[in-house]
């Protein structure tokens, strides 16, 4: 079964230290792989996907993701976190049998603390 | 903004109560999406339009009908909901292309919806 796990509720981290949130997925096949954030009372924002080619993909804000085939994972990072960036981060794979369909995480949420 | 706008924001109603909720993409794509979004589960996708088309319906209620008169317009109507339908309702639009499991979906900001 296709399927996205975010295996942290909330991650916490000061200003200016580096972050990462965990994704690990299962997929058949080739997976597409998108990062979105959500700030309060907002929709979804996309942040960045990975399709094909070099596993490392930047994206906005300053994130940026690696997919990790072996260990089927695409943890997003940021080297420097921003007060700004407290948010619910969301992990999603397309499902390959159904592509009009996106599998989404449970979401992580982010609190960076001045 | 993503370029998805949804009214109202935020809407109460009565389980005996009609509403319609409204997106509109200014994106000119030509797939739109309706999602729940309750507290701690994840998004759940409810209805897929392609091309004006529905091509998928996941399993959601009959108290739930869409309609999508055309690519930029989707409407999500609502009557005799329950209680557990209070959610967060997220519409979002794709570009449909030949490469569609490569398309990026862009969402709009949700109605809050709270069933009384």
């Amino acid at each position: 079964a296709q399927s996205v796990a975010q295996p942290e509720d909330q991650v916490n981290v000061a200003e200016g230290n580096p972050l990462t949130v965990k994704c690990t997925y299962s997929v058949s096949g080739n997976p597409y792989l998108f990062w979105y954030v959500q700030y309060p009372n907002r929709g979804l924002q996309f942040l960045l996907k990975y399709i094909t080619g070099d596993n490392l993909v930047k994206g906005s804000y300053g994130f940026e993701a690696e997919f990790n085939k072996s260990q089927t994972s695409f943890h997003l990072k940021k080297p420097s976190a921003l007060v700004s960036d407290s948010a619910l981060y969301f992990c999603a794979v397309r499902d390959m049998r159904n592509t009009d369909k996106l599998i989404f995480g449970t979401g992580t949420r982010l609190q960076v603390f001045p | 903004e993503t370029g998805v706008t949804q009214t109202p924001r935020h809407l109460v109603m009565g389980m005996t109560n009609k509403k319609s909720l409204k997106c509109e993409q200014h994106l000119g794509h030509n797939a739109m999406y309706w999602y729940k979004q309750s507290a701690k589960k994840p998004l759940e996708l409810m209805f897929v339009y392609s091309l004006e088309e529905r091509v998928e319906n996941n399993s959601v209620p009959s108290r739930f009908s869409p309609e999508c008169p055309n690519s930029s317009h989707l409407f999500l109507h609502l009557h005799t909901l329950q209680p557990e339908d209070s959610a967060l309702y997220l519409c979002a639009s794709s570009q449909d292309s030949v490469w569609r499991e490569k398309n990026t979906q862009y969402f709009g900001p949700g109605t809050r919806l709270t069933v009384l």
